[in-house]
């Protein structure tokens, strides 16, 4: 299967702890992005990512919360001193790396984050 | 005023019925017109996408664009069970050389037998 990869695909995390989500794209994608979706809401755009590039965060609360899409390995989405506003469900999406083609972003399954 | 307004519903509707979903925008500098489909606690799926004004047919879904009113819907012919889900429009903007995707809240539809 080469689709979009995220894990894990349940988290629960005590708040003030920290939570990791890992996301490797489609083969042959080089961009990524992140996004959260609420309960009844739609998706919110949180940050786009190229290799070792942040290339747009405008969308990532500026405290806790930080992106990064290493040379080699996944696309890591951390959040640090979580709370329960955090809960939500993350999903990544990938991209061919021809920006015109940046349109066609295809998703992960998501990983559903429980804050308690 | 959200950029882009969809209506949560949720759409019941019996098999075999037309199903007609909208969504409605204000942002004229919307290039690219998305049509995505989540099952419940999956990831959206893309169906389908159009750039310019006028329909665009893919087997039982049609999906339309009229840029002058700013709306767009998509069409789904034969509805079937298997077709109840979540549907999320999505617009991209150019946003310094990158398409940024702007997501409407979602429909959900249920398609009973």
């Amino acid at each position: 299967n080469a689709g979009v990869m995220q894990n894990p695909r349940h988290l629960v995390r005590r708040r003030g702890q920290e939570a990791r989500l890992r996301c490797s794209p489609m083969k042959g994608h080089s961009h990524v992005y992140w996004y959260r979706q609420l309960p009844e809401e739609g998706l919110k755009f949180m940050v786009y990512l190229q290799k070792e590039n942040i290339i747009d965060e405008s969308g990532m609360p500026k405290e806790r919360f930080s992106a990064e899409f290493p040379k080699e390995g996944p696309s890591i989405l951390r959040i640090q001193q979580v709370v329960r506003g955090d809960s939500a469900a993350y999903f990544c999406a990938s991209s061919p790396g021809v920006s015109r083609a940046s349109y066609e972003q295809y998703f992960g399954p998501g990983t559903r984050l429980t804050v308690t | 005023q959200k950029e882009v307004e969809q209506d949560p519903g949720p759409l019941s509707v019996p098999e075999g019925a037309i199903v007609s979903l909208n969504c409605t925008y204000s942002n004229s500098a919307f290039q690219y017109f998305m049509w995505y489909r989540q099952y419940s606690r999956k990831g959206p799926e893309l169906l389908m996408y159009t750039y310019s004004s006028g329909n665009k047919e893919d087997g039982r879904f049609t999906a339309q664009v009229d840029k002058s009113s700013k709306y767009i819907s998509l069409f789904i012919r034969d509805s079937q069970p298997s077709d109840s889900a979540t549907y999320l429009c999505a617009m991209s903007v150019d946003s310094g050389g990158y398409n940024k995707l702007i997501f409407g809240a979602g429909t959900r539809l249920a398609v009973h037998p």
